[in-house]
């Protein structure tokens, strides 16, 4: 079965560097979901989209913005990236309320 | 907002134990999932588990929505079982979507061959 399609897996970044993050859903997935995951720590929630509007805010910094298109793909852009935005970058989507994540981002800024 | 906690932190088990993690949040939930993040990073949907109970193999899940807590069952406990358990909470939106998840700061499990 299709799942959540995540790229770049890997991306290294210099500091006030800008970065896009690409994610695309499950075929026929209504919702899709950002998260952030930095080490050991438990996921914390960025933005989501409901049929290409956006539909919740989470703790995004105003440094990021996101975006989900007609073809139903979602991109993360963040931009002058900081040492602490090192961190593994999830998508999901749901059709009914059940999450699917893809296998994530790990974004390091040096 | 919602808080969500998670016990055991931390549980080591031999191969073949069963175990019990547990989940309680302070606030109405009408969408609580559990989540097994393995080694590699890659978060796996267990249950979507707002009230009642659910099995699938090995594992099977209770929630009580009143008292606000759920609980996750491991049987028969497999190596390949280690990982971090995440129990996380949300609100369903009329309409269609659903809010983001609050996430637990999850169970590690680790099971010794």
């Amino acid at each position: 079965a299709a799942g959540v399609i995540q790229s770049p897996r890997h991306l290294i970044k210099e500091k006030r560097e800008t970065a896009t993050l690409k994610c695309y859903p499950i075929p026929r997935h209504d919702t899709v979901y950002w998260y952030q995951q930095g080490p050991g720590q438990d996921p914390q929630f960025l933005i989501s989209f409901y049929e290409k509007m956006q539909s919740d805010k989470g703790s995004i910094p105003d440094r990021f913005s996101a975006q989900q298109f007609s073809d139903y793909h979602s991109e993360l852009n963040m931009s002058s990236l900081e040492l602490g935005d090192s961190a593994l970058y999830f998508c999901a989507s749901s059709s009914t309320v059940k999450a699917f994540f893809g296998q994530g981002t790990r974004l390091t800024v040096v | 907002g919602i808080q969500v906690e998670q016990s055991p932190p931390d549980l080591i088990l031999q191969e073949g134990a069963n175990s019990t993690l547990r989940c309680n949040f302070s606030d109405s939930v009408n969408n609580l999932q559990w989540f097994h993040q393995n080694p590699w990073g890659q978060l796996i949907n267990l249950f979507y588990i707002p009230s009642g109970t659910k099995q699938n193999g090995r594992l099977s899940a209770t929630t009580v929505a009143t008292e606000r807590y759920s609980l996750l069952y491991i049987s028969s406990s497999q190596t390949t079982d280690s990982g971090v358990y995440f129990c996380a909470v949300g609100v369903r939106v009329s309409g269609g979507g659903a809010d983001g998840l609050t996430f637990g700061k999850g169970t590690h499990l680790i099971i010794q061959p």
